[in-house]
């Protein structure tokens, strides 16, 4: 079984600290990793998608890859309560599978 | 650019019937995977299509079925509805089934089961 997984949190951060979200996975095989997030009622947004081994800026977005340690991470920096979701990480298996593959998310909560 | 679509939002049905779910894929997007996503927990795989044909399943059973068109929309069928069947039910596209493929989620439809 392939598996991805996420501490549940909830993660609470204040107001323009840095928020680091942490993502393990399973098959060694996946090559493609990504970002969503979801306000609660709502369907999860892409915030990020990262292939290669090494770090990823988009604005106040970060993702971190460590293919060796099977290890994703998001950082977000100045976090606002606008940021304030669930952060689901997600991985496609090796070996050509379309099966895009969920952890059970990160809920953050930043305190104004 | 339309993003992806699904209709309706949220639905009621009893144990044993039928449903159906529609969704249009985001523009210039080919691929649709849907998925389900109880309460608390992450989406999970029902299935992909691509080129009209399934190209891809996860662990759900046969009464979980679906079909895509030639406008690249598509529609999850779901019989014998069971009371555990209750969740979120969301479509998601791609511009193709490549693994390097992030994937376009709709605003997804609520089912409940009674």
């Amino acid at each position: 079984q392939k598996e991805v997984e996420q501490n549940s949190g909830p993660l609470s951060v204040p107001e323009g600290a840095i928020a680091s979200l942490n993502c393990t996975y399973s098959d060694r095989g996946s090559q493609s990793f990504f970002w969503y997030r979801q306000y609660s009622g709502k369907s999860p947004e892409l915030i990020m998608s990262i292939y290669s081994n090494g770090d990823k800026e988009d604005g106040r977005f970060t993702a971190q890859l460590n293919k060796a340690s099977q290890y994703v991470s998001l950082l977000i920096r100045d976090s606002q309560p606008s940021d304030s979701a669930t952060y689901l990480c997600a991985a496609y298996p090796g070996a050509g599978s379309y099966q895009l593959t969920f952890g059970k998310g990160t809920k953050l909560s930043v305190i104004p | 650019e339309t993003g992806v679509t699904q209709s309706p939002t949220h639905l009621i049905k009893t144990r044993g019937q039928q449903v159906t779910l529609r969704c249009s894929s985001q523009s210039g997007h080919n691929t649709v995977s849907w998925y389900q996503q109880a309460l608390g927990q992450g989406p999970q795989f029902i299935f992909q299509y691509y080129r009209e044909e399934e190209n891809g399943r996860g662990n759900f059973p046969p009464r979980f079925s679906g079909l895509q068109f030639p406008n690249y929309s598509s529609e999850l069928n779901v019989n014998a509805l069971e009371l555990d069947d209750s969740a979120l039910y969301l479509c998601a596209s791609s511009l193709t089934p490549g693994t390097d493929q992030p994937q376009h989620f709709g605003d997804g439809t609520r089912l409940s089961i009674l």
